[in-house]
């Protein structure tokens, strides 16, 4: 499977929002609503932040928001904080044998 | 608490083997798909493996089929990759991930163990 494309940085300012696109195929994003999100910062582990293209986890503040149109979703944060930079990146279920597919990434600056 | 804790990386060369190691602890492992996902230095993030509760299930990658073999113990609450025929390209921070009940996604991530492959 190919990455799901996604931009490579994103910025703004505290309070701000902004928004990630994650752009797949009739077979991953647009096919089926397993679309998840991960905040990486540096040296850790990916924390799930979306599930289910729109869903929370538990501890998961609702100023990420999750969405999809067609074969792109969406990453919404809003109210940025300096804590919410980091690497930001979509995945999606492929289709087949229970594998999914990450995106390329997103860093995500608080300027 | 969901606690995932990698261990088995190292230094290895070319053509060598390697044994990764993940213990699970804070929910019932044996329950739940199991995932190795791996990310080279300063770049993204790459599904390796998934397998079922009761491993009768094994999927990979292309790029490690025939090289990789994923494993659980259940009694032990431990998971596996088994990595032979190592390439420099397998450079990476393994992780090990629990996936979603019902769903192909992973929710709980250990911390990563680095592999380096280098003569």
């Amino acid at each position: 499977q190919s990455a799901l494309t996604q931009p490579r940085s994103v910025s703004g300012s505290p309070g701000q929002s902004v928004t990630i696109s994650c752009t797949g195929t009739s077979s991953d994003v647009g096919g089926y609503n397993y679309v998840s999100w991960y905040q990486q910062h540096p040296d850790k582990a990916p924390k799930l932040m979306i599930y289910d293209v729109s869903k929370w986890p538990s501890g998961v503040p609702d100023r990420f928001s999750g969405s999809k149109s067609g074969n792109t979703a969406f990453l919404t944060i809003s109210g940025l904080q300096a804590e919410d930079e980091a690497d930001y990146y979509c995945c999606s279920y492929a289709g087949s044998y229970s594998s999914y597919v990450f995106g390329t990434g997103t860093k995500v600056s608080v300027l | 608490e969901v606690q995932l804790v990698e261990s088995g990386g190292g230094l290895v060369q070319p053509g060598g083997s390697l044994r990764l190691s993940c213990a699970a602890s804070g929910f019932t492992f044996s329950s739940y798909w199991m995932s190795w996902v791996r990310q080279a230095p300063g770049k993204g993030l790459e599904w390796v493996a998934n397998i079922k509760q009761d491993g009768s299930e094994k999927y990979y990658v292309d790029s490690v089929k025939g090289r990789f073999t994923i494993s659980r113990d259940n009694a032990k609450n431990s998971l596996y990759l088994q990595m032979n025929s190592l390439r420099a390209e397998d450079t990476a921070v393994f992780y090990c991930a629990r996936l979603l009940a019902a769903r192909p996604l992973p929710d709980y991530w250990g911390q990563g163990t680095l592999v380096t492959v280098s003569s």
